[in-house]
């Protein structure tokens, strides 16, 4: 069974940062692309980030690029998102999810980031 | 960057009704849209893939249709354990979520 376990999130000041970590299981990690998705509170969902399963590709959401770095350790198989430069803005409920390919088929259950002073 | 415009943003329907939800995407994306469910409290789950394949496990009243710009989410008998935010997401080009449908019962 597939599963994704973020942790690292919790209350940060406006400019602070914050590195999630996501560890995965039930699949062989390393094959996989995967990928940050966020979710403010009462809000919709917004793709932050994605690499690719060997790292070579890394794509961020223009609202991130920057301030953020999506990074994986394949023989960990943890998936991390390292939050730099952090708004207000940026307090969301923080998603690892993996593709089909293509859909996000898989997801963890979140892990919450609060920026505020 | 693709826009996906989502409708209706709220829906109140009755135990048994069909229910369709659509999503209008800015420019073409063939057939790379997605459907998924969020309950209250979780984590949104993968319903429809690719316009029209129905994900694992998945009971075969969701179904999805559409083609270039415009796509549909169908139930064809609501039940109540539908209840739930719904929302679209396309992956031509980057990745876009539409803004959501909370489907509630009558």
């Amino acid at each position: 069974e597939v599963q994704l376990v973020e942790s690292g999130g919790g209350l940060v000041q406006p400019g602070r940062s914050l590195k999630l970590s996501c560890l995965a299981s039930g699949f062989t990690f390393s094959n996989y692309g995967m990928n940050w998705i966020r979710q403010a509170p009462g809000k919709g969902l917004e793709w932050v980030a994605s690499i690719s399963s060997s790292s070579s590709y890394i794509y961020y959401a223009d609202t991130v690029k920057g301030r953020f770095t999506i990074s994986r350790d394949n023989a960990k198989n943890t998936l991390y998102l390292q939050m730099t430069s952090l708004r207000s803005e940026d307090t969301a409920l923080y998603y690892c999810a993996r593709r089909l390919p293509g859909a996000f088929a898989y997801w963890g259950q979140g892990t919450l980031v609060t920026v505020s002073s | 960057d693709i826009q996906m415009t989502q409708s209706p943003s709220f829906l109140s329907a009755s135990v048994g009704d069909r229910v369709t939800i659509n999503c209008k995407a800015s420019q073409n994306i063939n057939k790379y849209l997605d459907w998924y469910q969020q309950k209250l409290g979780e984590a949104p789950k993968l319903l429809i893939y690719n316009t029209n394949s129905l994900h694992t496990g998945i009971p075969s009243r969701f179904s999805g249709s559409g083609s270039g710009t415009d796509f549909t989410l169908t139930i064809s008998s609501l039940q109540p354990e539908d209840v739930a935010t719904y929302f679209c997401l396309q992956h031509n080009s980057g990745s876009t979520f539409g803004s959501g449908t909370k489907l509630e019962i009558k």
